[in-house]
């Protein structure tokens, strides 16, 4: 069965602090995963990755893919209250109809 | 600018009664999703549509129908709201070719 995990559920940092968020998959024909952010309202788009290795980043975002191991990271330097939100993986897979699996999110907070 | 519109962002109905939550976007995309989101489970999906009339049942379609008449708009109709549909509503859209979903600010459905 597909499935996209992530951890920790839930995690509370100080301001300052560099965060790693995980994401692991068991999916068949992967094609691509994906991080969104989202505070309020709709998630946001952040990254998208289909190689191994490379790393993206954004400002004081990066986010890293293993398809060897079916992982990818998400890290946030230097964090923010701004930074605060939940944080969702999903993947993409070529096959069937409903082809965009997501991760029930990890849950950051970031206090002054 | 990429834009998908929901119509309602908060709703209380009764149990019993008719929902429509309806869902536009201005990108000309194939694709159209409904997921619900709750605490502890992520995003689910609803259904989706690849195409004008087409839709394919997601993970959780019971007691939900959709209708796509037109390209840019996607409806998800309850057609007797029960207290366990209570929940946060998100419409999304994106290419055939990629799985970025974009997505709309959302409904809050409140079922008495």
């Amino acid at each position: 069965e597909d499935k996209v995990v992530q951890s920790p559920l839930s995690l509370v940092v100080h301001e300052g602090d560099t965060v790693t968020l995980n994401c692991s998959y068991e999916v068949t024909n992967f094609r691509s995963l994906l991080w969104y952010k989202q505070e309020k309202k709709a998630p946001t788009f952040l990254f998208m990755l289909t190689s191994s290795g490379i790393e993206k980043k954004s400002g004081r975002l990066s986010s890293i893919l293993d398809k060897k191991e079916l992982f990818s990271i998400l890290n946030i330097t230097a964090t923010q209250t701004g930074d605060s939100a939940i944080y969702l993986c999903a993947v993409f897979h070529q096959t069937g109809a409903n082809n965009l699996f997501f991760g029930t999110g990890t849950r950051l907070t970031v206090i002054p | 600018d990429v834009k998908v519109t929901q119509s309602s962002r908060y709703l209380v109905k009764r149990t019993g009664e008719k929902v429509f939550l309806e869902c536009v976007q201005d990108m000309d995309h194939e694709n159209m999703f409904w997921y619900r989101q709750d605490p502890g489970l992520g995003l689910r999906l609803i259904y989706f549509s690849y195409d004008v009339k087409m839709k394919e049942k997601g993970d959780i379609p019971e007691g939900y129908s959709v209708s796509r008449e037109k390209k840019e708009r996607f409806s998800l109709i309850l057609e007797s709201a029960s207290t366990n549909q209570t929940s946060m509503y998100l419409c999304a859209s994106s290419l055939m070719s990629t799985g970025e979903l974009f997505f709309g600010e959302g409904s809050r459905l409140t079922v008495l």
